[in-house]
């Protein structure tokens, strides 16, 4: 079935490493999004990407890193520099960067920063 | 300021009735897009209903429509005869520059009203 895959579904980590999230997609799309999201709050862009090679910076991107070498992947990785890593992050893709086309979202990995 | 506002952290509906969902949003953009996701305590993002602000008519997707009133920038969305299943977080989101080269495509989402339905 065509969808978003992201992995883990939970990770733990202590302070101080880096980590990776990962996230994959077979529905052919151009643009991906990175969001996190906190308890009570709405989702927040961390990156974007239109195309491949090519990615832009969202509300909240200090910290964290991605690249897009690949169309169907688009990984995340939270460095050191995050101070407050712990949250909700989601994945998400579209056919195209404008449009009436919806987001459709991964199922989440959540993060804890122990 | 706020683009996209949900005043109702959490609303309680009765099985079976109907229940509205705020959302006013805020964009000086004459093209936009506006969508609601419902987020189960699994936490995937489900699509649910679609407007563009140059609709002339509310969106309807089966027990969901969504009361657009633009001058009052106002994009309700109208779930009728809930279900126990309609339990979760919905969240409001705008796509500003819905129909520009160069628009970003990402989505900007309120806070999110939880939705508790009673049996």
């Amino acid at each position: 079935d065509g969808g978003i895959t992201q992995s883990p579904k939970y990770l733990f980590r202590k302070e101080g490493q880096n980590v990776t999230l990962s996230c994959e997609q077979n529905l052919n799309h151009d643009a991906m999004y990175w969001y996190r999201q906190d308890p009570g709050q709405g989702l927040r862009l961390i990156y974007y990407s239109q195309i491949v090679n090519d990615f832009q910076k969202g509300d909240i991107a200090e910290g964290y890193s991605v690249s897009r070498e690949k169309k169907e992947s688009f990984p995340l990785t939270v460095t050191s520099a995050q101070k407050n890593p712990t949250a909700f992050y989601l994945c998400a893709s579209s056919m195209q960067a404008r449009g009436t086309g919806e987001l459709f979202f991964g199922e989440g990995s959540r993060l804890t920063v122990l | 300021a706020q683009k996209i506002t949900q005043t109702q952290p959490g609303m309680f509906v009765q099985e079976k009735e109907a229940v509205t969902l705020d959302c006013t949003y805020d964009t000086s953009d004459q093209s936009y897009g506006l969508f609601w996701y419902k987020q189960p305590s699994s936490g995937e993002m489900i699509f649910l209903i679609y407007q563009g602000s140059y609709d002339e008519q509310n969106a309807t997707e089966g027990r969901y429509s969504l009361n657009f009133q633009k001058a009052r920038k106002s994009a309700n969305l109208v779930i009728s005869a809930s279900q126990l299943g309609d339990s979760a977080m919905y969240f409001c989101a705008m796509r500003e520059g819905q129909d520009e080269i160069g628009s970003q495509g990402n989505l900007i989402f309120g806070k999110g009203t939880k939705l508790s339905v009673k049996p």
